[in-house]
């Protein structure tokens, strides 16, 4: 069972453009959703992270938006830099059990 | 910030051997994880571990599989009789308590033969 749904699989992003990954979940007892930025090689750091008591969180250039109706979240990346090249993944879980992850998006940022 | 450390980066084994992978979580942290991750795939949950016990595992985490904190400093993940199919990253993570926030090591990367 899948209990996240990450879409899309890549994007590709002009540097200033804004790069957007939606995920879907199942289960409604999750309340913790974060998203992870991984670069090759390296293991996956925590990005920003959301509750599900508020409908959007923002930090720098990076705005967590929550649905809890639609049992959507999405991750928004503007200013998009080529720094910014990585693989994004959505996650959720349940207080401290453990997280499900996302299928991954690759992001490519053109300069 | 401080880090997980894991090592060693890369271990590659002959089917049939047990192989020891090993991680220096945070120091004040109190919740243990194993992940693994084949090559271009989603991260895959394996087992979480607190207070010396296991706390989670999945379906994949069967008999063959084994963890350990052995020390006040160290949390291994043992396979016994390594598959071609165990071939991937392993990651470890661990958490301090009150937060969600696991923070993930550079893995290891096992290679099965």
């Amino acid at each position: 069972q899948q209990q996240v749904k990450q879409s899309p699989q890549s994007l590709i992003v002009q540097k200033g453009g804004i790069s957007i990954i939606n995920c879907a979940y199942e289960n409604t007892a999750f309340d913790y959703f974060p998203w992870y930025q991984q670069f090759p090689g390296k293991g996956p750091a925590l990005l920003i992270a959301i509750r599900p008591d508020v409908s959007e969180k923002k930090e720098g250039r990076f705005t967590i938006s929550f649905n809890k109706s639609a049992k959507q979240f999405s991750l928004h990346i503007m200013d998009s830099q080529p720094g910014d090249s990585a693989t994004y993944f959505c996650a959720a879980s349940i207080s401290d059990y453990k997280l499900s992850f996302g299928a991954g998006t690759t992001v490519t940022v053109r300069a | 910030e401080p880090e997980v450390t894991q090592t060693p980066s890369h271990q590659v084994t002959q089917m049939g051997q047990e192989v020891i992978l090993r991680c220096v979580p945070i120091s004040n942290h109190l919740y243990f994880y194993w992940y693994r991750q084949i090559l271009g795939q989603k991260v895959e949950f394996l087992v979480s571990f607190y207070n010396n016990e296991i706390s989670e595992k999945s379906e994949i985490f069967d008999d063959q599989f084994s963890v350990e904190r052995p020390d006040g400093s160290n949390f291994t993940l043992k396979i016994r009789s390594t598959k071609l199919e165990d071939s991937a990253m392993y990651f470890c993570a661990s958490r301090a308590e009150g937060t969600g926030r696991r923070h993930f090591g550079d893995g290891t990367r096992l290679s099965i033969l």
